[in-house]
């Protein structure tokens, strides 16, 4: 079974850092882009990026460059998202999410997501 | 960047047909997927590239996609189609944008 599992939820106070996993079973891991999208507490879906573990090639929103920091560890088949200083605006759910096909596609696959809670 | 607008929210009649739009400039030209979220849960895809249903997704869920708008239809919309809806692009080979999301209500 196709699969993205992701680390648990998280609280963390201003300014401390962050890096929450997605790992991937069940298909090759390396051939599949892999996005990162945040949902803040009664919001919509935000892109926020995308990395190709093949090769680490990586992508950000121009809202996220800079913010975040998107890696991934092909030899254990998981990506990661990172903050180096949380604010209190990163309280969300992010969820990683793998396209249908190989290239730039619709995602199929969605982690069941991180929620992240930010506060002093 | 590429902008996606979509109504804040729909209302059908249980039965009836529902009708989501997803506007953007020359949207036609782009392939348009769209997810069903229900509170608590991940998206789940139920059409990718404008008009294709993946495994498990009812007949009943359809999409088009021309000129600046693309639509996503729910026919017979029953109590469970009761969910927000969002509609994705790859604006360019790099980056992709989501549509603000449509709240869909079943009357």
């Amino acid at each position: 079974e196709v699969q993205l599992v992701q680390s648990g939820a998280e609280v963390k106070k201003p300014g401390e850092s962050l890096k929450i996993s997605c790992k991937g079973s069940g298909y090759s891991f390396t051939s599949y882009w892999i996005g990162w999208v945040r949902q803040m507490p009664g919001k919509g879906l935000e892109w926020m990026g995308i990395i190709y573990p093949g090769d680490s090639d990586t992508r950000y929103s121009p809202s996220f460059q800079g913010q975040v920091t998107i890696s991934a560890d092909k030899s254990i088949s998981t990506a990661y998202l990172q903050w180096s200083s949380l604010k209190a605006s990163d309280t969300a759910m992010y969820y990683c999410a793998r396209p249908l096909t190989t290239s730039r596609d619709a995602f199929d696959i969605w982690g069941q997501g991180t929620m992240v809670t930010v506060s002093s | 960047s590429y902008e996606l607008t979509q109504p804040l929210s729909v209302s059908v009649a249980l039965g009836q047909t529902a009708r989501i739009t997803c506007g953007g400039n020359n949207i036609g030209s782009k392939n348009v997927h769209w997810y069903q979220q229900k509170p608590g849960q991940a998206p789940v895809l139920v059409i990718y590239r404008d008009s294709n249903r993946p495994s498990g997704i009812p007949e009943r869920f359809s999409g088009s996609n021309s000129g600046n708008t693309a639509t996503l239809t729910i026919s017979r919309a029953q109590a469970g189609d009761e969910a927000d809806y969002y509609c994705q692009v790859w604006d360019s080979s790099t980056a992709s944008v989501f549509g603000g999301g449509t709240k869909l209500t079943v009357l």
